[in-house]
């Protein structure tokens, strides 16, 4: 398996710009979930799905934030408009089934977004 | 909702020495615990986990102790080696209510030769 896929690997936008992040899961993985990386806040949980549903959006900053999942192998994770702040290494991860206990999470290899 | 703290926020070492990192957790409902091990650049990987039914585990050169009374667990690195260089993340899951991790905020590693 491929191993969680994120696209673009890097993006650099200016102010104001929509951005548009995308995640393919591991295959057969029922819950996805977006994490922001900054230094300063950590690893912070923006967005969970379970079987294409949002369970928790609790984490979402504000409504210049949006996640959609259409189907079990794709899901964006949308910022407009953008701003500074919101530069961080954003992470995709999908984990199989944790009703059965397995809560293990696997990562992709992030976007890394700057916005100036 | 949950809140986990993490430390130190950096350690240094030498190698071969050993390496212990510290979280505590606030909810006393949380069943689950794991460690990630995230390389300079690269995305974080679980190392090691712990369930709040067992006290300890070890593999290998890593164990992570858990004590439920206190809230609190702890990752356990020994003969530290410098590729074992990363920042570590601790997490807490209660599965009852939600899947969701609730990460520390880290602790960078570094071993010198």
């Amino acid at each position: 398996d491929a191993g969680v896929i994120q696209s673009p690997r890097h993006e650099v936008t200016e102010m104001g710009q929509e951005v548009t992040l995308r995640c393919k899961p591991i295959s057969g993985h029922d819950y996805l979930f977006w994490y922001r990386q900054t230094m300063m806040r950590g690893l912070e949980l923006l967005i969970y799905f379970n079987n294409n549903v949002p369970i928790d959006d609790s984490g979402m900053p504000e409504d210049r934030f949006s996640a959609k999942m259409p189907n079990a192998s794709f899901s964006t994770l949308k910022i407009q408009p953008s701003e500074p702040r919101d530069s961080a290494v954003y992470f995709c991860a999908s984990s199989l089934v944790p009703g059965q206990g397995i809560y293990e999470q696997y990562f992709g290899p992030g976007t890394r977004l700057t916005v100036t | 909702g949950e809140n986990v703290e993490q430390h130190p926020s950096t350690l240094s070492v030498q190698e071969g020495d050993s390496a212990v990192i510290k979280c505590t957790y606030s909810d006393s409902a949380s069943n689950y615990f794991p460690w990630y091990k995230q390389e300079l650049g690269k995305r974080p990987q679980l190392i090691i986990d712990i369930r709040s039914n067992v006290g300890e585990k070890k593999d290998q050169r890593i164990a992570v102790t858990l004590n439920k009374t206190a809230k609190h667990f702890s990752l356990h690195i020994t003969e530290t080696q410098p590729e074992d260089s990363a920042v570590y993340f601790c997490a807490a899951l209660n599965s009852n209510s939600g899947y969701a991790l609730n990460f520390g905020k880290g602790t960078s590693l570094l071993v010198t030769p």
